[in-house]
């Protein structure tokens, strides 16, 4: 079973800052099959990005994915109020999907 | 627009049983796999079991594999989970999801339902 690793565990912004989130796989995940969820309180997690690096439908353009092989990254290049959750990343390149841990981004 | 209503959740002693289901709409139900995913109360997320169009691949967590049994009714466009020999641990809120797929078990979840909380306690 591949293990994910998010980093760091709660991540202190301000709006209109810049966001960077780590997931770590730990071995190679299958042809970049990485996802990435929004999850606010008391709401269903929603998907942002699919194939490491692909906006899913509706996703504004300030959020974006990339990486491959055992390192991923997702990108929120100037933060909005509504963009303050926490974020799990998801493989789905081997025989089971399995979820990081999230990563809390919280008003600094 | 898509929709997956989760039920069946409650308060269930350790050792009895539940079942939940999932109704869907909004898209072509047996174009596609389906999914259970929980989360426990103030956890993270876990995928818990998949189910291919046809129920031809199947596959569970190894957390839950041998108690819970998923199924499908594409005639009814609805997903069952079958939860048998429940513990503590099961305690979380589940979440129907649509796969990104139509064959494999393995796939990204593009739709997600409100959860069903399913609590085992004595």
């Amino acid at each position: 079973e591949i293990v994910l690793t998010q980093s760091p565990g709660t991540l202190s912004l301000s709006p209109g800052e810049r966001a960077t989130l780590s997931c770590r796989a730990s071995q190679s995940v299958s042809s970049s099959y990485l996802a990435w969820y929004q999850q606010k309180p008391g709401q269903a997690p929603r998907l942002l990005i699919y194939g490491a690096s692909s906006r899913a439908t509706g996703i504004p353009d300030r959020f974006s994915g990339s990486g491959s092989g055992t390192d991923f990254t997702l990108t929120i290049s100037r933060l909005e109020p509504e963009d303050f959750a926490v974020y799990y990343c998801q493989q789905y390149g081997s025989s089971r999907n399995t979820f990081g841990g999230g990563t809390k981004v919280e008003i600094k | 627009e898509v929709q997956l209503v989760e039920s069946g959740g409650g308060l269930v002693q350790p050792g009895r049983s539940l079942r939940l289901s999932c109704a869907a709409s909004g898209f072509t139900f047996d174009d596609y796999a389906m999914h259970w995913v929980r989360q426990a109360p103030g956890k993270g997320l876990e995928w818990v079991s998949g189910i291919s169009w046809n129920s031809g691949s199947i596959g569970y967590a190894d957390s839950v594999k041998g108690r819970f049994t998923i199924s499908r009714d594409n005639a009814k466009n609805s997903l069952y989970l079958q939860m048998n020999s429940l513990r503590a641990e099961d305690t979380a809120l589940y979440y129907c999801a649509k796969g990104s797929d139509m064959i494999v078990v393995v796939n990204y979840f593009d739709y997600w339902g409100q959860g069903t909380l399913v609590t085992v306690s004595s």
